[in-house]
């Protein structure tokens, strides 16, 4: 399986600014996938980022809030900008290895004050 | 009504005991289904899966889909403090990479 670096492992952000969250992946994959985790509630897909092409997002997340940078195969951004207390949550990368096998990075714990 | 419910737990054990966590789903189409397992501050890891219905045993684990009742279980026997994580359940349909997870149940294995 895939494995995933990602960084920072938690920040605590002022209200209105942004953090880039970044996932490093030991092979090439066609797609990764960031979820959002909030407390008491499931992982939720946020958006599917391509190589070479926009990234997909889900329904209630939007390119301006959470904008995703994909330079190459092994390598993804996710951007949460303009930050307020409602985006304190984690945020983890993902990578598909087979139909079931799904790798995770260790997450990015948020605290928006 | 959400797609997957599962009961947040915590759901304590002493250690030894069978453990059964479980999730209904709402939608017949899912054919694939996992389950993550998540320690603190970890991201989750894949733990088991099968594929429509029926049984697959992994060591002390065994999972369970009965797609009749839209319901899957995971056991656990011999239940070790080490087994003290959130447990997700996790599925999706054929031709979509993308899962839908339950919350998760907390357990939690005393010694």
């Amino acid at each position: 399986s895939a494995v995933i670096s990602q960084k920072p492992s938690r920040d605590i952000c002022q209200r209105g600014t942004s953090l880039t969250i970044q996932c490093q992946v030991d092979s090439q994959v066609t797609m990764m996938f960031w979820y959002r985790q909030q407390p008491g509630q499931s992982l939720t897909l946020i958006a599917t980022a391509n190589q070479g092409s926009e990234a997909t997002y889900e329904s209630g997340f939007v390119i301006d809030k959470f904008p995703i940078s994909r330079p190459n195969l092994t390598f993804s951004t996710l951007t949460v900008s303009n930050m307020s207390p409602e985006d304190s949550s984690i945020y983890l990368c993902s990578v598909e290895w087979s139909t079931y096998g799904y790798t995770f990075g260790s997450g990015t714990r948020l605290t928006v004050v | 009504q959400k797609e997957v419910e599962q009961d947040p737990g915590p759901l304590s054990v002493p250690e030894g005991a069978i453990v059964s966590l479980n999730c209904t789903y709402s939608n017949s189409a899912f054919q694939y289904f996992m389950w993550y397992r998540q320690y603190s501050r970890k991201g989750p890891e894949l733990l088991m899966y099968t594929y429509s219905s029926g049984n697959k045993e992994d060591g002390r684990f065994t999972a369970q889909v009965d797609k009749s009742s839209k319901y899957i279980s995971l056991f656990i026997r011999d239940s070790q403090p080490s087994d003290s994580a959130t447990y997700l359940c996790a599925m999706r349909f054929t031709g979509f990479q993308k899962l839908v997870f339950g919350t998760g149940t907390r357990l939690l294995v005393s010694p």
